[in-house]
């Protein structure tokens, strides 16, 4: 069976630090893979998705970029973090097929809080 | 363009009563719709899919969802509400690329 780890779970860093967060996925080749933000009461928001290694496309810019080095290797990065990104963020992962009505599995999630 | 609105940011009702969580859904396209639960700090779990089979879609731990393309919406039901029903919901749309759209959520709360 096909499973999704983020790490870590919970993150306290200061305002101007470097961020590195990973998501990897177990049992399944080629994901799509995404990274989404849920700041506080508020829905996700899409931030990079990626079909390939080395492929990333953005959503939205911001301060934040991704990198998938590995086929099932997925990580979220920023050299010099804001207050605006704190939040939950979400790793995801999908089987790319044609058929539009194939689900997300989301990973349990990285709680980030910048000071 | 898609969008997903959730009508309800917060909904309460009592153990054992019903549960209706709305959602109308915008697209271009011909939608695929699902939603997912979230417990606090937990990831993203699916309650169930519309896949254009059946209008009328089951889910796990007794929800469902009826899609309605003339009044485009995608309406979440349970008959009986149960205590570990507690959590967030949220309705998404996808469009033929694969990319999903959330609406901003509805907080389910139980009342004893």
């Amino acid at each position: 069976s096909q499973t999704i780890h983020q790490w870590p779970a919970t993150l306290v860093q200061p305002v101007g630090s470097p961020l590195s967060l990973e998501c990897t996925v177990e049992g399944t080749s080629n994901p799509n893979l995404y990274w989404y933000r849920q700041a506080a009461g508020r829905g996700l928001q899409l931030l990079f998705y990626s079909v390939g290694i080395g492929q990333i496309s953005s959503e939205v810019p911001q301060n934040l970029s991704a990198s998938r080095p590995q086929d099932r290797q997925f990580i979220l990065s920023s050299k010099k973090l804001l207050l605006s990104d704190s939040g939950f963020y979400l790793c995801a992962w999908k089987v790319p097929r044609e058929n539009m009505y194939n689900e997300q599995f989301f990973g349990p999630g990285t709680r980030l809080t910048v000071l | 363009a898609q969008s997903v609105t959730q009508l309800d940011s917060h909904v309460s009702v009592s153990e054992g009563t019903p549960v209706l969580l709305r959602c109308n859904y915008s697209s271009s396209y011909s939608p695929s719709l699902f939603w997912y639960v979230q417990h606090p700090n937990k990831g993203l779990q699916l309650l169930l899919k519309y896949t254009s089979a059946a209008t009328l879609v089951k889910g796990i731990n007794g929800f469902e969802a009826e899609f309605k393309k003339s009044e485009t919406s995608f309406h979440l039901t349970k008959p009986s509400a149960h205590m570990s029903d507690a959590a967030e919901y949220f309705c998404v749309v996808s469009d033929i690329w694969e990319k999903l759209t959330f609406g901003t959520g509805t907080r389910l709360t139980i009342i004893p």
